[in-house]
């Protein structure tokens, strides 16, 4: 099993432009996550999804966009990208019936200038 | 709302030495607690999980931990610290199934030879 695939690993995008970030999960998890990692800050929950065609905001939606059209694969929509937006963005799964003890990817690691 | 406290921003440690890192939490009932580690450029890895049974906990490369209800405290230990054990540690706090988890913002630990 692969576990939780992320690409692309590095991105740098200029002001305005829009990008989206997949994410792909081989191990039939139902939940679905995407956190952004800023230094210092812990792991801020973007948006979430418990499974196919239902999706949730987290603690800092704002100037993000998601959709989960199979269980496999929850990409990331970044529309008009920010350099507030640089950032380090995971995504994670988790199992239902579980602890919540999630998967995490490598990461993707975004620059916005 | 649930919330994590990582008091320890950075802690260094020599080689061989033991090492405890500190994680109080605040949540209303009995809480899922993990800890998780990050690498330099990695996603985060669980090193154990706690929701119920015995209140210390044994988890992957040594480490263990303690969970203490009287104090709100899931502190991670290890009794004698590799070089490779120098990375990013994280105490999460969460309620099962797809709860939101909440991650305490970090301790960089750093391993002097």
């Amino acid at each position: 099993n692969a576990g939780v695939t992320q690409t692309p690993k590095f991105r740098i995008l200029k002001i305005g432009q829009s990008m989206t970030l997949q994410c792909a999960q081989d191990m039939n998890h139902n939940y679905m996550y995407w956190y952004r990692q800023d230094p210092g800050m812990g792991l801020k929950l973007i948006y979430y999804s418990v499974g196919a065609g239902i999706t949730d905001k987290g603690e800092v939606p704002n100037g993000y966009n998601v959709s989960r059209s199979t269980t496999e694969d929850f990409p990331l929509r970044l529309e008009l990208a920010a350099p507030s937006q640089t950032s380090v963005y995971f995504c994670a799964s988790s199992y239902i019936g579980g602890s919540n003890e999630q998967f995490f990817g490598p990461g993707t690691r975004l620059t916005v200038l | 709302a649930q919330s994590v406290t990582q008091p320890d921003i950075h802690i260094t440690v020599s080689e061989g030495a033991s090492l405890e890192l500190r994680c109080n939490y605040s949540y209303g009932a009995t809480p899922y607690l993990f800890w998780y580690v990050q690498s330099p450029g990695q996603g985060l890895q669980l090193l154990l999980k706690y929701f119920s049974g015995d209140t210390l906990v044994q988890g992957i490369k040594g480490f263990e931990a303690e969970f203490k209800r009287s104090q709100s405290s899931f502190n991670l230990r290890k009794p004698s610290v590799h070089w490779s054990d120098a990375a990013e540690y994280f105490c999460a706090v969460g309620a099962g199934g797809y709860q939101k988890v909440t991650f305490g913002t970090g301790t960089k630990l750093q391993v002097i030879p």
